[in-house]
């Protein structure tokens, strides 16, 4: 089964809007992380924002925030004010339990911003 | 954050051959990732690199295939062997420092020809 699920293959959003890249999980763990990445075409992989399943307030990095949602399963990131720069693609990861740090993907969510 | 380099950013090689690729990182961590990513695909685990044993596969892959050392707690070696078309594909390391830290490398991008 599916660890990490993003329906969204691709979207287009205008300059200066916000834009909402929807991620769910299934784990049974109670300890668990979710990470946003980005990566533009050169490849790297930038890491945005964090969410710890304990953490009960939403986590925000700069124009990134992170509309986390336990009960539902749901770990959407939000981009406020979209630059041309924001165009990449976008992965939602997590890790399960303590102590082992490997990372499962999503499908990730091509995201282009139009002038 | 950690800094994380790889070598070589790219290379083309020949079917049959083997490449290696390394990862540094400017820190001592404890955990080191080998990820591959497959074109317009996601990223898979290949392995969990162990400091000072073998390293430990996911299922898929095999340490025959991508043997992987990891001599210290800032280095990491991932082989790609036998290489065919099919594993032309982005090779990314990360490390782990902390259950909220986690960081990639640039990455190594193979074409198998």
């Amino acid at each position: 089964a599916q660890k990490i699920t993003q329906t969204q293959p691709g979207m287009f959003v205008q300059e200066k809007e916000a834009v909402t890249l929807d991620c769910t999980y299934d784990t049974s763990d109670q300890s668990y992380g979710l990470f946003w990445y980005k990566q533009p075409s050169s490849g790297e992989m930038i890491f945005l924002i964090y969410q710890g399943s304990y953490d009960e307030q939403n986590a925000t990095e700069g124009r990134y925030s992170l509309n986390f949602q336990k009960a539902r399963k749901s770990a959407n990131l939000v981009i406020s004010a979209s630059q041309l720069g924001d165009s990449a693609m976008y992965f939602c990861a997590m890790r399960e339990g303590r102590g082992d740090y490997k990372l499962s993907f999503g499908a990730g969510t091509t995201v282009t911003v139009r002038a | 954050s950690a800094v994380i380099s790889q070598k070589p950013s790219r290379d083309i090689c020949q079917r049959g051959t083997s490449l290696t690729i390394q990862c540094q990182v400017d820190s001592q961590v404890t955990m080191m990732f080998w990820y591959r990513q497959q074109p317009g695909q996601s990223l898979t685990l290949i392995a969990t690199a162990n400091q000072g044993s073998e390293a430990t596969y996911e299922s898929g892959f095999v340490i025959d295939k991508f043997p992987i050392s990891r001599p210290n707690l800032t280095f990491s070696t991932l082989t790609v062997s036998n290489m065919s078309p099919e594993d032309s594909s982005i090779y990314l390391c990360s490390v782990g420092s902390g259950a909220y830290e986690q960081y990639f490398g640039p990455g190594t991008r193979l074409t198998v020809t």
